[in-house]
Formats: C-alpha cells, structure tokens, sequence
C-alpha cells in the first residue's frame, strides 16, 4: 500500500463546478501537509499549506483530518485556468517527504 | 532571478554512461533537493541538503551521487546508467527545512537510457 494515496482521475467537471480531492496517508507521524499543481510537463509548484485548522485562498480551501488521516482540496467556481494535476504532499522529516502520485482535473466550458 | 535552473532539459545516455545533472538556484536557499518522477507515481525524493558541504539520502539514493561545494549548485551524478533510471528528474530548493517550507521546483530534465 502506498504511503499517500489520492484518486488518480481523471475528474473532468464543467466551468463553474465545484470540485473535491482527498488524499489519504498511511503514517500518523506526519507533520506537514501540502498541495502542489502541476500542470503537463512542468515542474510542480506550491498551491497551499495545510494548516490543522483548515485554511483559504480565495477559491481553494483545504482542510486536514488527523483523526482519519486524511488532506482534502476544495476548488469552488472552477476556471479553465485550474485544469492540472493536484498532488498531495505529507512530510515528516527532511528525508521524508512523500508525494502522491497526482489527481488530473480537467475544467471543460 | 532566474529561480531554479536545471541543465541539460532532455538527455539520451547508453547503458553504462555516466553524466551530471546540473541544478543552480540564485535565491540563496540553504536547503536544495534532487527528485525523480515516473508515471503513475509520485516525485520520490533521492538525495537533499541542507547547506554547503551536507548532504544526504533520500528514499531512492541508489546509482546516485551529489555533493555541495556552493549554495548556489547541486549537481546530480548517475554513475553507471540503467534504463531504470528513465526518469524525469525535478531539483528543488527551499528557504527552511523542505518538509516544512515551500520548495521551488526547476523545470525539469528528461532523461532516457537505452
């Protein structure tokens, strides 16, 4: 079983549309958690910490579950612009920083 | 600032080559990384350092060396090529420690061996 877990996808969803990504972990000794975007074939950059809490950036919102281990991404109003892979990100030490294998979204007009 | 840069962007080695992969940052990040991506799975983490002079393994360190003369360089050494090591390789650098800060990504370097 892999350490981090997400849905691989493809969700295709029309403009507009709200849309959810979870990633699942394994460890319960992680400590910081994060979304990336990729887009097709660049590198990856930094969407969002998550923070306990749960936190906001203006039409994303993630949230953490250390109770059931889990990361959630949420994309309100979705644009064509957020078509990308989301990767999910669980570090626990300088040596381990887990990445998961991405979840592609697809905004359709 | 030009970020992070990584050279060559695509690369063909036989069986048995050697090369460097080249990785510069201009941010003045202490700490920098190297990673390999294959379909289907998620950025692994190969070797890091967290100054001048220190490095360390990652998850997958095998068939790879690094060193860290400068801040500003990092470079990624296959000593012995495999077509296991068909990959596109990903360097990143950080301002605090890369499981806790946001890490810049280079863009990337396609590697092929056949």
């Amino acid at each position: 079983r892999k350490e981090v877990e997400q849905d691989p996808g493809p969700f295709n969803v029309p403009e507009g549309a709200t849309v959810a990504f979870n990633c699942t972990y394994s460890n319960s000794a992680s400590q910081s958690f994060f979304w990336y975007r990729q887009d097709c074939r660049k590198e990856p950059k930094l969407l969002m910490s998550v923070y306990s809490s749960g936190n906001e950036d203006g039409r994303f919102t993630a949230q953490l579950n250390r109770a059931s281990q889990y990361i959630s991404l949420l994309i309100r109003d979705s644009k064509l612009s957020d078509s990308a892979t989301y990767l999910c990100v669980v570090s626990r030490s300088a040596s381990k920083i887990i990445f998961g294998s991405g979840t592609r979204l697809s905004i359709r007009p | 600032n030009a970020g992070v840069t990584q050279t060559p962007k695509f690369q063909v080695l036989k069986t048995g080559q050697s090369m460097t992969l080249q990785c510069a940052q201009d941010m003045n990040h202490e700490y920098m990384s190297w990673y390999r991506q294959d379909p289907g799975m998620g950025l692994r983490l190969i070797h890091y350092s967290v100054g001048a002079g220190i490095t360390d393994q990652g998850e997958v360190p095998n068939g790879y060396n690094v060193s860290r003369s400068t801040t500003e360089d990092f470079p990624l050494r296959l000593l012995s090529a495999a077509p296991s090591q068909t990959s596109v390789y990903f360097c990143a650098s950080s301002s605090g420690l890369p499981s806790s800060y946001e890490q810049y990504f280079g863009p990337g370097t396609r590697l092929t061996v056949t």
